[in-house]
């Protein structure tokens, strides 16, 4: 099936590590993405890794792909509360351009 | 334009309304997504341009939902006969192919 599976809820304190998980579904899959989405507004896209990659840094950010389980996490560092968001993550089909989203993280950072 | 632009941002209609949902995707990128996210919910696949070739219609949920996209630039999403569980965000997105995709701020479609 096409369905990209994510944990509903995460909670974190201020100045904490957040990871957020993500198992997607398709092995030919050849980039994976990472957006957030703030209450009442669009999606923006946060980094992404090509499918080559097993990891990738970008400031608080580091992806983390193990392609064999097809598990897909992101890592935030010192989690503010302006991180506070739902994390989508999404898979670009092997052979397609058909984006497929997982359900989305919500994750709420506390003081 | 800058980057994804979508109209109109909210919208509200009477149940059996037909509406029309507008996306100017950015300049020179060939493909184009509509995506549907329902209160509380994850991004729904609706339909998928790329240049010339037939879209790709598989998400669409009804034959009420249908879009075209004229001149590999504009796309119009039209919703016939709204229903109230037609309520929910529709982003549109673009890219280059293999590309990032960017999204618009979306349309808040509320059927009452």
């Amino acid at each position: 099936g096409e369905d990209v599976e994510q944990s509903l809820f995460l909670s974190v304190r201020e100045g904490d590590s957040s990871v957020i998980n993500c198992t997607y579904t398709d092995s030919s899959s050849t980039y994976l993405y990472w957006y957030k989405q703030e209450p009442g507004a669009g999606l923006q896209l946060l980094t992404y890794i090509f499918s080559n990659m097993d990891m990738k840094q970008d400031q608080r950010l580091t992806v983390l792909l193990n392609k064999k389980d097809k598990h897909l996490s992101l890592r935030i560092a010192d989690t503010q509360t302006g991180d506070s968001a739902i994390y989508f993550c999404a898979e670009l089909l092997g052979g397609t351009d058909k984006l497929i989203f997982g359900t989305g993280t919500r994750l709420q950072v506390f003081p | 334009g800058a980057g994804v632009s979508q109209s109109p941002s909210n919208k509200v209609t009477e149940k059996g309304k037909d509406v029309e949902l507008r996306c100017d995707p950015i300049s020179g990128h060939t493909a184009l997504y509509w995506y549907r996210q329902s209160l509380g919910q994850g991004l729904e696949f609706l339909i998928y341009f790329q240049g010339n070739s037939a879209p790709d219609k598989s998400g669409l949920p009804s034959d009420r939902f249908s879009a075209e996209r004229t001149g590999g630039s504009v796309s119009t999403l039209t919703i016939q006969r709204t229903q109230q569980e037609d309520s929910a965000v529709y982003l549109c997105a673009s890219s280059w192919v293999g590309n990032t995709i960017y999204f618009g701020e979306g349309s808040w479609l509320t059927v009452v």
